[in-house]
Parts: C-alpha cells; sequence; structure tokens
C-alpha cells in the first residue's frame, strides 16, 4: 500500500518561496504507471491543482500559478517537491500529494498524503 | 470560479436518493474526458468514490453510482446514510495549451437531515 508523507515550513513570510516536499513509500515514484500531483485547499473552499509530474521529470503546471510553481523529482529518494515563489496570503491552504493511477485506462487519484497547513504570514 | 461547476449544497433524510451534479464544457467532460469523484469528510483527505464516470474501487458500496450525459455528469446516492455527510468533488481535464489539466469541481456539501 503506497503512502504518502508532505513535509515542509508550516509558515512562509509573503514574497518568500514555499518548498514542500512529498515522500512516498511502498512504491516507485519512477514507474510509468502513475504521475504524481501537488493539489491545495483553503479553508472552507474547494480543491485546486496546482501541477504534476511524471517518473521521467516530465511536468504540467496549472495556467494561473505556472509563473511561480516549480515540481521536481528525485527517484534516489522516493520523493517529489514542490516550490511557489513570491508567496502571498492568498497561498495559505492545506497542501497534498497525490498518486494518479493510470492502469485503468483512466488516471485517477488513488492515494493522498495526510495534507499540511502552510501559512503565509509576516 | 472552477472549471467544473457543482451545487454547493444537497441534502435528503436517512434512506433517500440524491444526485450531484458536474457541469462541464466541450474543453472537458464535453471532450471525451474522464470524470472522477472524490468524498472528503472535514478534516481529512479526499477519498475516491468513482473512477472513469461509474466504477467503484473496492470498498465502495453500490449505493454510489456515476453517470455522464454530455458534457455533465452526476453522482447518485440512494440509501442515504448519516455517514455519508462529506465534500463531493468531481475531477476530469481540461485542454489547455500545454495538453491537459487536471481540473476540479467548486464542491458540493451533502447534508443529511
Amino acid at each position: 500500500q503506497v503512502q504518502l508523507q508532505e513535509s515542509g515550513p508550516g509558515l512562509v513570510k509573503p514574497s518568500q518561496t514555499l518548498s514542500l516536499t512529498c515522500t512516498v513509500s511502498g512504491g516507485s515514484i519512477a514507474s510509468d504507471n502513475y504521475y504524481w500531483s501537488l493539489i491545495r485547499q483553503p479553508a472552507g473552499k474547494g480543491l485546486e491543482w496546482i501541477g504534476r509530474i511524471y517518473g521521467s521529470g516530465s511536468t504540467t503546471y496549472n495556467p494561473s500559478l505556472k509563473s511561480r510553481v516549480t515540481i521536481l523529482l528525485d527517484t534516489s529518494t522516493n520523493q517529489f517537491s514542490l516550490k511557489l515563489t513570491s508567496v502571498t496570503a492568498a497561498d495559505t491552504a492545506v497542501y497534498y500529494c497525490a498518486r494518479h493511477d493510470c492502469r485503468r485506462g483512466s488516471c485517477y487519484i488513488d492515494s493522498w498524503g495526510q495534507g499540511t497547513l502552510v501559512t503565509v504570514s509576516s | 470560479q472552477s472549471v467544473l461547476t457543482q451545487p454547493p449544497s444537497v441534502s435528503g433524510a436517512p434512506g433517500q436518493r440524491v444526485t450531484i451534479s458536474c457541469s462541464g464544457s466541450s474543453s472537458n467532460i464535453g471532450a471525451g474526458y474522464d470524470v472522477h469523484w472524490y468524498q472528503q469528510v472535514p478534516g481529512t483527505a479526499p477519498k475516491l468514490l468513482i473512477y472513469g464516470y461509474s466504477n467503484r474501487p473496492s470498498g465502495v458500496p453500490d449505493r454510489f453510482s456515476g453517470s455522464k450525459s454530455g458534457t455533465s455528469a452526476s453522482l447518485a446516492i440512494t440509501g442515504l446514510q448519516a455517514e455519508d455527510a462529506a465534500d463531493y468533488y468531481c475531477q476530469s481535464y481540461d485542454s489547455g495549451l500545454s495538453g491537459w489539466d487536471v481540473v476540479f469541481g467548486g464542491g458540493t456539501k451533502l447534508t443529511v437531515l
């Protein structure tokens, strides 16, 4: 059973860079059957997809965040990571790591991390 | 503003049937992209409920079913139970400049009366 765990600072100052790491256990991050996403959820609001990365390292980002987002993959540690630059209070949210399972001809999220709250405040 | 539109809330009494709609457009659901549904109990991560419009993962009761029609999808819950009270999200894909982007509905809060 794959498990995902988010880690990173819970507090980031405005204009700085938010960094978050997702550690995957119980499965290889390099598998061709899956890809990996970062998703966030402001308090009391809905889910917002930030971007995804494949085991090859190829990425796609939400157009609304693209200029500030970088997602990287490290197969040696079985981790992927998020960097979000120039943060503001609007970036305060619970951030989730997620795995998309693509083995059945359709890619859906079958595993989520528990989520980590990141607050942007001075 | 979400790409996929869901009603903010629905409600029903125990034992009743409720449906949650997910309205899209020709660039997402209407383009043939799959729709998936997730259930989120407040304070926890979402959980997969339906994938590929109408398929249930193992462990999901057959009270939950999904369907598609044109540019919309629906989630139906029959025999409503108190434990079904949660937020429900649809998810699909949208044709963007870089290929296809993951998109979510705004979420629907289900209240069991």
